[in-house]
């Protein structure tokens, strides 16, 4: 079974620029979550989708959004990027909504740098 | 790989001892708590979870703690190997939902 599938892995922007990055949860996961991990700041929380619906948001500004598709495969974009945007982006699925069942798959995350 | 974080506290054990890591939590509403392993270069990995109404709980190798009272939680390692080098985060949610929010994280370092 497959794991949880992020692309692109790395990638290099100038500030300014807009970046989207892609996230296919295990097969059969309805949830997907997403985290930016920085030295400074850790693991913080971005948003939470499920069935389509964003159901949770971190305290990120509006430059950072989301969505999820019919299939539940999700996106991330970030607008108008910051020199502190530079993180490593994770995303997170779990067959439920809730933590019912007691874990998050964690995707290997897509290292944003902004130049 | 990529560091996850330059400057973590740092726990160094010979191979074989036995390791503690400690968390202090922050929601006193959390009623849910993980704790996962994170090596270089990847995303953090599921090691095992406790719900509030249980304070121990164990696996393979493996038992967390929760002290609601003081708002803590540990992890202790059994016989530590050095494939549990990496960094150790732990996790509370509340409510149920997928929103965690992760402690700053614990380097491990096993010495052989």
């Amino acid at each position: 079974k497959a794991g949880v599938t992020q692309t692109p892995r790395y990638l290099i922007k100038t500030r300014g620029q807009q970046v989207t990055l892609s996230c296919s949860p295990i097969s059969g996961h309805r949830s997907v979550s997403w985290y930016q991990q920085t030295p400074g700041q850790g693991l913080q929380f971005l948003f939470e989708y499920f069935s389509e619906t964003q159901r949770n948001k971190g305290n990120f500004p509006g430059r950072f959004s989301g969505r999820q598709f019919s299939n539940s495969r999700s996106e991330m974009n970030v607008s108008t990027l910051e020199l502190g945007d530079s993180a490593l982006y994770l995303c997170a699925s779990s067959i439920q909504g809730r933590l019912n069942t007691g874990e998050l798959f964690f995707g290997e995350g897509s290292r944003l740098t902004v130049l | 790989g990529e560091s996850v974080g330059l400057h973590l506290p740092t726990l160094s054990v010979q191979e074989g001892d036995n390791s503690i890591i400690n968390c202090a939590y922050s929601n006193s509403a959390s009623d849910y708590f993980i704790w996962y392993k994170q090596e270089s270069g990847k995303g953090p990995q599921f090691i095992i979870d406790i719900r509030s109404n249980m304070d121990k709980r164990q696996g393979q190798r493996v038992t967390v703690l929760l002290n609601k009272t003081v708002k803590h939680l540990s992890l202790q390692i059994a016989a530590t190997q050095p494939g549990d080098s990496a960094v150790y985060f732990c996790a509370e949610a509340s409510g149920g939902y997928n929103k965690l929010i992760f402690g700053a994280g614990t380097r491990l370092a096993v010495h052989p």
